[in-house]
């Protein structure tokens, strides 16, 4: 049964650092990883989607990686803002494609000015 | 992306009450569709899988006649949770999958029962 974790449970730093969040899943044979974003009482917002044959993927600050066969990926922040206070969340498909996603209890993420 | 969006967003009950919860892809048929729930501090956590025209399965613990779902469009999906209890109170997910196969996720509907 693929499990997701992810470490810490909770940062705290202050404005313009760079940080790494940690995921890992239990069973490397994933069809991708997506890092979603989720502000308090909010829906999902989608940051990243790595397919399973990449080894990263970027968007702006972001930078996520993808290791299958340590069964690891780490979403970077670069120069992080205020803005970026939310809860980070991983997760990976419980089949293929277009499935049901398992998800880590995320990261919760304060930055402070 | 796609849309989806969920209504109400925010809902408060008496115990013993039902409630409807509705799950609308906005600009695609989402062949089918998910529905998944969240307690506090904790993750999202799928209870069902519901497909255009075809009965729901549910995940192991969630009960079936308690939480009705029916998918009986490409576009719409309810979750009925009938005989609401304070236990019942979470924050409630769809998401809508359609072709290509990407999740697109509503914003959430949050259930408070007294």
């Amino acid at each position: 049964k693929q499990e997701v974790t992810q470490i810490p449970a909770a940062l705290s730093v202050p404005e313009g650092e760079n940080l790494v969040l940690n995921c890992s899943f239990t069973d490397s044979a994933i069809y991708n990883l997506q890092w979603f974003r989720q502000d308090p009482g909010k829906g999902l917002t989608s940051l990243l989607l790595i397919q399973s044959s990449q080894r990263e993927q970027t968007s702006g600050r972001l930078n996520a990686s993808l290791d299958k066969s340590s069964g690891r990926s780490t979403l970077y922040i670069a120069a992080s803002q205020p803005g970026d206070s939310a809860t980070y969340l991983c997760a990976v498909p419980l089949n293929q494609a277009g499935t049901a996603l398992i998800f880590g209890k995320g990261t919760t993420l304060s930055v402070s000015s | 992306g796609a849309v989806v969006s969920q209504h109400p967003s925010w809902v408060i009950c008496k115990s013993g009450t039902s409630v409807k919860i509705e799950c609308r892809s906005l600009d695609f048929q989402a062949t089918t569709m998910f529905w998944y729930r969240q307690f506090p501090k904790q993750s999202l956590m799928l209870m069902a899988t519901s497909n255009e025209g075809s009965k729901a399965t549910y995940e192991q613990g969630v009960e079936k006649d308690k939480f009705l779902i029916n998918h009986a469009s490409l576009t719409l999906s309810t979750l009925t949770v009938t005989s609401a209890h304070p236990e019942d109170s979470s924050f409630y997910i769809c998401s809508g999958t359609g072709t290509p196969k990407t999740q697109y996720f509503g914003p959430g509907t949050r259930l408070l029962v007294l």
